[in-house]
């Protein structure tokens, strides 16, 4: 049973323009999520996240925002490049279960030129 | 700091062949955690340990599956025997509490089971 789904497998979009990578959880006792990204061949990397408390973080060019009632995330990357291009992962954190991250499947993002 | 180190990057073995997969945590993180990739399920939590203790390993699949922690700077990942099923890539992540829970992966050790 996924807890956290990301329906899209991919994604392509030209680059100067927007991405936009979502995520969906069922769990409600989630309360700080988190984006990674990941390169071929190496590991996942830390990108962003959100507190629950929050309904969106900013940092550069990264976008994260939080629909706790829809319990719905998405990851806005303005404006998207070609290094862009890479795996995206969302992963959940449960309330008092220090460190246990839930990840989704991932989407794959092409940043075309 | 050099990260997380995983050996081998690749493995190929055989089917019913013991693998065991190796990991360095960061120095001074106290969790450190286990995970396989496959693309039907993505990223899977298979273990965890704080302070070289095992927390929860209720996403190790099956008996075949083992791991252990003997000390703060290493951690083992053990399968047998291996099957074909098996192949997938095996991450090893470590963090340290009070820094937010971010987790820092290693490269990876891609394992095909033939």
């Amino acid at each position: 049973d996924q807890q956290v789904k990301q329906n899209s497998p991919s994604l392509s979009v030209q680059e100067g323009r927007i991405s936009i990578l979502n995520c969906d959880y069922t769990n409600s006792m989630f309360d700080y999520f988190l984006w990674y990204k990941k390169y071929p061949a190496e590991g996942p990397t830390f990108l962003i996240s959100i507190s629950s408390i929050k309904d969106k973080n900013e940092d550069g060019r990264f976008t994260v925002f939080l629909n706790k009632s829809a319990k719905h995330l998405s990851l806005h990357i303005v404006p998207s490049q070609p290094g862009d291009s890479a795996v995206y992962f969302c992963a959940a954190q449960p309330t008092g279960t220090a460190s246990k991250l839930t990840f989704g499947t991932g989407t794959r993002l092409q940043v075309t030129l | 700091d050099a990260g997380v180190i995983q050996s081998p990057r690749h493995e190929v073995t055989e089917m019913g062949q013991e693998v065991t997969l190796r990991c360095k945590p960061i120095s001074g993180h106290d969790y450190l955690f286990w995970y396989r990739q496959t693309m039907m399920r993505g990223l899977e939590l298979l273990i965890y340990f704080n302070n070289n203790v095992p927390i929860d390993d209720s996403g190790m699949p099956e008996d075949r599956f083992s791991a252990k922690m003997p000390n703060a700077s290493f951690s083992t990942l053990k399968i047998q025997p291996s099957e074909p099923r098996d192949s997938a890539v095996y991450f090893c992540a470590s963090s340290l509490v009070g820094q937010g829970y971010e987790q820092y992966f290693g490269p990876g050790t891609r394992l095909t089971v033939t």
